[in-house]
């Protein structure tokens, strides 16, 4: 079953600052990961998505890698901002045979705040 | 280009009852899934529709179901609900994740359905 879990839970920083936020699962088998951030009581914005092949992709202030033998990966935010106040959420979809069938299976999040 | 609509927004109920929830995918998306948000599980996988053929089901009992239609449209019902159903109800639409093209397994979220049950 696959588990994947984020560090830190929560996080605060002053502005500016860049940071790194942490994601590892237990099955390796993925087919792709995605990173996204929550407003509270909103729906989920999709920040990057990585295909298993791949190790990077970058947007704007955003880099996010996938070591996939390792399990792990990290989205790096550049120059933070208060608007970039929010929890991200990271999440694997399941290699079903070579397809990407599986489903999607999400951490607990991480909390970011952001002061000026 | 319209996102993800689910309607309602907000929906009060109380146990036993009856529920169904409405996902309107992006157009010219053909996959949708859907998860529920509490917050002590976090995001769990309700299940996924493709071309009106459910293809993937999480761990929920089986009061909780779903289907899609022609257009992509998407319901969910619970039945019998109970207390712990209460929950942020959030529908993701994507393009055709079986393509294997990045592009087409991004999955967009719209803003959930709150439902809250007395």
């Amino acid at each position: 079953k696959q588990e994947v879990t984020q560090i830190p839970a929560a996080l605060s920083v002053p502005e500016g600052e860049n940071l790194v936020l942490n994601c590892s699962f237990t099955d390796s088998a993925i087919y792709n990961l995605q990173w996204f951030r929550q407003d509270p009581g909103k729906g989920l914005t999709s920040l990057l998505l990585i295909q298993s092949s791949q190790r990077e992709q970058t947007s704007g202030r955003l880099n996010a890698s996938l070591d996939k033998s390792s399990g792990r990966s990290t989205l790096y935010i550049a120059a933070s901002q208060p608007g970039d106040s929010a929890t991200y959420l990271c999440a694997v979809r399941a290699n079903a045979g070579g397809t990407s069938y599986g489903k999607l299976t999400f951490g607990q999040g991480t909390i970011l705040t952001v002061h000026p | 280009k319209a996102g993800v609509t689910q309607t309602p927004r907000y929906l009060i109920k109380t146990r036993g009852q009856q529920v169904t929830l409405s996902c309107s995918p992006i157009s010219g998306h053909r996959s949708v899934s859907w998860y529920q948000q509490t917050p002590g599980q976090g995001l769990q996988f309700l299940f996924e529709y493709f071309s009106e053929t459910q293809r993937n089901k999480g761990n929920f009992p089986g009061r909780f179901s779903g289907r899609q239609f022609s257009n992509s449209r998407s319901e969910m019902n619970v039945s019998t609900l109970e207390l712990g159903d209460s929950a942020l109800y959030l529908c993701a639409s994507s393009i055709n994740p079986g393509q294997g093209f990045s592009s087409y397994n991004e999955q967009f979220f719209g803003p959930g359905t709150r439902l809250t049950v007395l």
